[in-house]
């Protein structure tokens, strides 16, 4: 079946510019992550949503950064007043919650470039 | 904070030969697991081991696991040119967080 797909692939803006970042997760699958991943770095948690639950939003880096997921489906990050550190990918994932092994299927990616 | 590191942080080795990673985290888990990300692709789930298990294997991958050492070894054998990635350990911390935290991850380059 289809897989997590984030949209766009890639994304370039200018400072101070406002970006929404889209991520389709697996059907079916309750649980949403967004992640950061910084140029040869690890994986940054951002925020996670659980089926009709309130967010978990303690990685967010700053209120410019916030997310939403309408229908338990489909989320969207949005950065606004974007800054050059803000540059990275920006991954999505989604799980199965009720599986037990909290495995998580990530899509590829939105490669964010802030000039 | 960084639950899970890996080290060593990078891994260069021929073809044939085996890569061993290893990972180590601070806090008591429930499961941990292994990722590979290729270059400018999303993770893979590669395999998860739960607390109470110590060894699980996966084609050509061996897990360990020892949690009285907080500690997670991936051996990968007769490695193959196409297992040039990224790998990264994510713990599932115990108490019900069900939020996965990454380590830095070990780039592993396989020549052939």
């Amino acid at each position: 079946g289809a897989g997590v797909s984030q949209s766009p692939s890639n994304k370039v803006t200018e400072k101070g510019k406002d970006v929404e970042l889209r991520c389709d997760p697996i059907s079916g699958h309750t649980a949403l992550y967004w992640y950061r991943q910084s140029l040869g770095q690890g994986l940054e948690f951002l925020i996670y949503f659980q089926g009709n639950s309130a967010p978990d939003k303690s990685g967010l880096p700053s209120d410019r950064f916030s997310a939403e997921r309408t229908g338990g489906s489909v989320s969207t990050l949005t950065i606004q007043r974007t800054q050059q550190e803000d540059s990275a990918v920006y991954l999505c994932a989604s799980s199965l919650k009720t599986s037990g092994t909290h495995e998580q299927y990530f899509g590829p990616g939105t490669r964010l470039t802030v000039t | 904070s960084q639950q899970g590191e890996e080290d060593p942080q990078a891994l260069s080795i021929q073809e044939g030969e085996n890569a061993t990673m290893n990972c180590s985290y601070k806090t008591s888990i429930n499961n941990l697991q292994w990722y590979r990300q290729n270059s400018g692709r999303g993770l893979v789930h590669l395999i998860l081991i739960r607390s109470n298990e110590r060894e699980k294997h996966s084609g050509r991958l061996r897990v360990t696991l020892d949690t009285s050492k907080k500690s997670s070894s991936l051996l990968i054998t007769a490695s193959r040119a196409a297992d040039t990635a990224s790998y990264f350990c994510a713990t599932g911390l115990s108490g019900g967080s069900y939020i996965p935290t990454f380590g830095r991850g070990t780039s592993l380059i396989v020549h052939p």
